[in-house]
C-alpha cells in the first residue's frame, strides 16, 4: 500500500483564488482527518469522517473551508476564497479504529501539501 | 477540553547524552497518550502510545497521571534522532487526537 496519498505537494497562488487539495486515505480505513500545520499553533484537527460522513468540522477556521469525502477513497478540501493567513501545510491522515471504545486507532499521515497564498 | 503542551521548541543535546522532551496534558478523564516523530522529508508517523508501554527505538515514556505528564525519554541519543516529536492526546472512547505544538530534537555530534 502506498499509504494515504495527497496532492498537489505543492501550491502557491494568490489571494482571492480557490485552492483544492486532495486525499485518498488507506483503503479499507474508516476514519479521515484533515490537520493543518502552522509555525505558530503547531497540528490543528480541522474537520474528520468516520466512514464518509463529516462527524466534527469545529476546527474549520470559518466559512471559505469546506470539506467532502464523496467516497471511502477521496477526500477534498477546499478554499474559497483564499488569503495569506491560509498559508501551511495542510496534512491528511486516515486510521482504522480496530478496539473501539478503549483505543485509538494509529493515525497514518500523508506527506502534506505544503500551501503558500501571496 | 483536552490540551498538550509541549514546553520547549527546540531540545539540542550532543550525541551519547540523555534526552527527555517534556509533555503535559490536561483532561478530565482518562486520556491515550501518544509520541508521533516526523524525521526529514519523511511522513508523520507513531513512535509509540503509552497502553503499549514498549520501547522503541530506544524511546520510553511513561504516563504519569498525578503529573499529567508523558515525557519521552532516551538514555543516549543518536544523530538519527534528530526529528520533529509531536505529543499526543486521545480522549476516551475517542478517535481524535489533539497534538502538541511539537518539539525540535537536535542531536549534535
Amino acid at each position: 500500500d502506498a499509504g494515504v496519498i495527497q496532492s498537489p505537494r505543492h501550491e502557491v497562488t494568490e489571494m482571492g483564488q480557490e485552492v483544492t487539495l486532495r486525499c485518498k486515505p488507506i483503503s479499507g480505513h474508516d476514519y479521515l482527518f484533515w490537520y493543518r500545520q502552522t509555525m505558530m499553533r503547531g497540528l490543528e484537527l480541522l474537520i474528520y469522517f468516520n466512514n464518509n460522513v463529516p462527524i466534527d468540522d469545529s476546527g474549520m477556521p470559518e466559512d471559505r473551508f469546506s470539506a467532502k469525502m464523496p467516497n471511502a477513497s477521496f477526500s477534498t478540501l477546499k478554499i474559497q476564497p483564499s488569503e495569506p493567513r491560509d498559508s501551511a501545510v495542510y496534512f491528511c491522515a486516515s486510521s482504522l479504529v480496530t478496539d473501539y471504545p478503549k483505543g485509538t486507532g494509529e493515525l497514518f499521515f500523508g506527506e502534506g501539501s505544503r500551501l503558500t497564498v501571496l | 477540553a483536552q490540551r498538550v503542551t509541549q514546553p520547549e521548541k527546540l531540545l539540542s543535546v550532543f550525541k551519547g547524552a540523555p534526552v527527555e522532551l517534556k509533555c503535559n496534558y490536561s483532561y478530565s478523564g482518562s486520556p491515550e497518550l501518544f509520541w508521533y516523530v516526523q524525521y526529514s522529508r519523511q511522513r508523520l508517523q507513531l513512535l509509540l502510545r503509552h497502553i503499549s508501554r514498549e520501547s522503541i527505538k530506544g524511546f520510553t515514556a511513561d504516563l504519569n497521571k498525578g503529573e499529567t505528564s508523558f515525557h519521552l525519554k532516551k538514555p543516549f541519543a543518536q544523530e538519527e534522532d534528530s526529528a520533529m516529536y509531536y505529543c499526543a492526546l486521545s480522549g476516551q472512547g475517542y478517535s481524535t487526537l489533539t497534538f502538541g505544538k511539537g518539539t525540535m530534537l537536535l542531536v549534535s555530534p
